[in-house]
């Protein structure tokens, strides 16, 4: 059962435009989202989190945003650059769950 | 070193042999996971240490796939009769206690089963 959904697999953007990759969930029992970052042949990199008391967190170019509501997330990166090309993994977690729970993730293509 | 170290970083194997992956997590980690990561697809859960609490092993795939971790410190993970369907990056990550979503992942050893 895939409680953390990443129904788009690939998004392409041009350089300097807004990305927005989406992720939805399931389980009510979340109440702490983050999103990795993983290039080929690396392991996936902590990028940002939220918790579920707040519905934004900023860093940088990078922010995510929370509707507890629709149990949706989204993950903004602007202005978008081809460094950012990679893999983006959205997860969560329930202080009562234990593991983490990832979706499948999104290839983001930033292109000149 | 700083990270979580992985070995082998690549291991290539026949069907039927049994294969130990080993991961050293980050010093002062208490939470260790293994995920594997097939050919296109996403993040596959396998395995959940904790502490000294008993591992959530609810994703591991069978019965030939068994994992142990000594204290709060190595883990291996071990499939024995490898099936070419193991084929995969097998992904290690630690965390701390007090930030326990936010893991460290190793580099990832990949299996090639022929």
């Amino acid at each position: 059962d895939q409680q953390v959904k990443q129904n788009s697999p690939s998004l392409s953007v041009q350089e300097g435009r807004i990305s927005i990759l989406n992720c939805d969930y399931t389980n009510s029992m979340f109440d702490y989202f983050l999103w990795y970052k993983k290039y080929p042949a690396e392991g996936p990199t902590f990028l940002i989190s939220i918790s579920s008391i707040k519905d934004k967190n900023e860093d940088g170019r990078f922010t995510v945003f929370l509707n507890k509501s629709a149990k949706h997330l989204s993950l903004h990166i602007v202005p978008s650059q081809p460094g950012d090309s990679a893999v983006y993994f959205c997860a969560a977690k329930g202080s009562t769950l234990g593991r983490l729970y990832f979706g499948r993730g999104t290839q983001l293509t930033v292109w000149p | 070193g700083a990270g979580v170290s992985q070995s082998p970083s690549n291991k290539v194997t026949e069907k039927g042999k049994d294969v130990e992956l080993r991961c050293d997590p980050i010093s002062g980690h208490t939470a260790l996971y293994w995920y594997r990561q097939r050919l296109g697809q996403g993040l596959e859960f396998l395995i959940y240490f904790q502490g000294n609490s008993a591992p959530d092993k609810s994703g591991l795939p069978s019965d030939r796939f068994s994992a142990e971790r000594t204290g709060e410190s190595v883990s291996t993970l071990t499939i024995q009769r490898t099936q070419q369907e193991d084929s995969a990056v097998y992904l290690c990550a630690s965390s701390l206690a007090m930030t326990p979503g936010e893991l460290f992942f190793g580099e990832g050893s990949r299996l090639t089963v022929l």
